[in-house]
């Protein structure tokens, strides 16, 4: 299986920083990634596919990039509503696995 | 509109079984595959198990393969969970997902005597 790594576990930031996630795979996965936001009580929201593509609706503040092993979630200029958890996960091949998961707080 | 609609859910035993319905409107279901994912009160996104829009290709996450059984009635625009001997660990928010772009909102399933 291969194996998803998210770092950091955490992350604290202030409004109008700009900040980067890290997701490393434990095998190339070419670029077989998703980001997801996900707020308490809520379902989750993806944000970016094929590492880099972003889904129809969400805004441009939200970047990816990154091909193989190593991925990145850029999120510029924070605002309230970013906060949140960010999970990334690989679809290039069954068990599709996820991230353990990134938290956005507040700092 | 993509939508997913899952229901089911429920508070059994454990070793008991319970079926999970997923409906799905808005896109062509036969089309895509559909998934089953899992989160654990204050956990992270486990994946469960996926299905091939034909219903013709199956797979499952070790911890729940011989247990669940994923199942699809393209006629329906339905996704199934039929899951059995379920154990504590089971507990969870069920999510119903169009994987990479679509989520539904959950059941909760909760496993306790």
């Amino acid at each position: 299986d291969i194996q998803m790594t998210q770092s950091p576990s955490s992350l604290s930031a202030s409004l109008g920083d700009r900040v980067t996630i890290t997701c490393r795979a434990s095998q190339g996965i070419s670029n077989y990634l998703a980001w997801f936001q996900q707020k308490p009580g809520k379902a989750p929201k993806s944000l970016i596919y094929a590492a880099s593509s972003l889904q129809s609706g969400v805004p441009s503040k939200f970047s990816g990039s990154g091909s193989g092993t190593d991925f990145t979630l850029t999120i510029s200029s924070l605002q309230p509503e970013d906060f949140a958890t960010y999970y990334c996960q690989q679809y290039n091949s069954y068990p599709y696995t996820f991230g353990q998961g990134t938290k956005l707080e507040i700092k | 509109e993509v939508q997913l609609l899952e229901s089911g859910g429920g508070l059994v035993q454990p070793g008991g079984s319970l079926r999970l319905s997923c409906a799905a409107s808005g896109f062509t279901f036969s089309n895509y595959a559909m998934s089953w994912v899992r989160q654990a009160p204050g956990k992270g996104l486990e994946w469960v198990s996926a299905l091939s829009g034909s219903g013709g290709n199956t797979y499952y996450a070790d911890s729940v393969k011989g247990r669940f059984t994923i199942s699809r009635d393209n006629s329906k625009n339905t996704l199934y969970l039929q899951m059995s001997s379920l154990r504590a660990e089971d507990t969870a928010l069920y999510f119903c997902a169009r994987l990479v772009g679509y989520w539904g909102q959950g059941t909760l399933v909760t496993v306790s005597s």
